[in-house]
């Protein structure tokens, strides 16, 4: 199985800040790489696909990048409904995977 | 706009079989380059991929379940199923059923469905 490694684990920011998550995949996976926010009791919801390619409705504050092993997600500009926590997800190779998670909290 | 929705048992006894179905509504489950996936999330945990099943039927399940896990599809209804055999404590989960494909991953979610293996 592909590992997913998501770091930081926690991160601590404030509105405005710019946010960078990362993420690397124990083997390439090309671009195929998704990011999920999720908040408590509710369902992920996708972000990104194909490494940088925006789902529709996401604000642009929101962008992905990287290929191969390392990607990361970008949060330009912090808001009050982006305290949540992020996951990374392969569909390179089966099975798909995910990282384990990155929670940002408010400082 | 695709709509899935999970149905089926909150609660289920170790060692017997977990089954659920998801509606699909939107849009034909037997139509278009997609994938339909069962994940599963445990309390305060992350998220885990179970599997899922092509338009055609081929499927494709996690190894880390697969001699416990069957999906199905039911295109007469627009539904597929997931069943888990076996179950014990650790397959307590919030279950989701999604679309993938098309060079995406998971676009969409249905609202997910919390089952319990419990005596």
């Amino acid at each position: 199985d592909i590992q997913m490694t998501q770091s930081p684990s926690t991160l601590s920011a404030s509105v405005g800040d710019r946010v960078t998550i990362t993420c690397r995949a124990s083997q390439s996976i090309s671009s195929w790489l998704a990011w999920y926010q999720q908040k408590p009791g509710k369902v992920p919801r996708a972000l990104i696909y194909k490494a940088s390619s925006l789902e529709s409705g996401v604000p642009s504050r929101f962008s992905g990048s990287g290929s191969g092993t390392e990607f990361t997600l970008t949060i330009s500009s912090l808001q009050p409904d982006d305290f949540a926590t992020y996951y990374c997800q392969q569909y390179n190779s089966y099975p798909w995977t995910f990282g384990q998670g990155t929670k940002v909290e408010v400082k | 706009q695709v709509q899935l929705q999970e149905s089926g048992p909150g609660l289920v006894k170790p060692s017997q079989t977990l089954s659920l179905t998801c509606t699909v509504s939107g849009g034909s489950i037997s139509s278009g380059n997609y994938y339909w996936s069962w994940i599963r999330q445990p309390a305060g945990k992350g998220l885990e991929w179970l599997g899922h099943i092509y338009t055609s039927g081929n499927t494709k399940y996690n190894p880390s379940l697969e001699s416990r896990v069957t999906i199905s599809l039911d295109t007469s209804k627009n539904q597929f199923s997931l069943k888990l055999n076996s179950v014990t404590a650790a397959d307590t989960a919030v279950y989701y059923c999604a679309r993938d494909g098309n060079q995406r991953a998971f676009e969409y979610w249905g609202q997910g469905t919390l089952v319990t293996v419990s005596s």
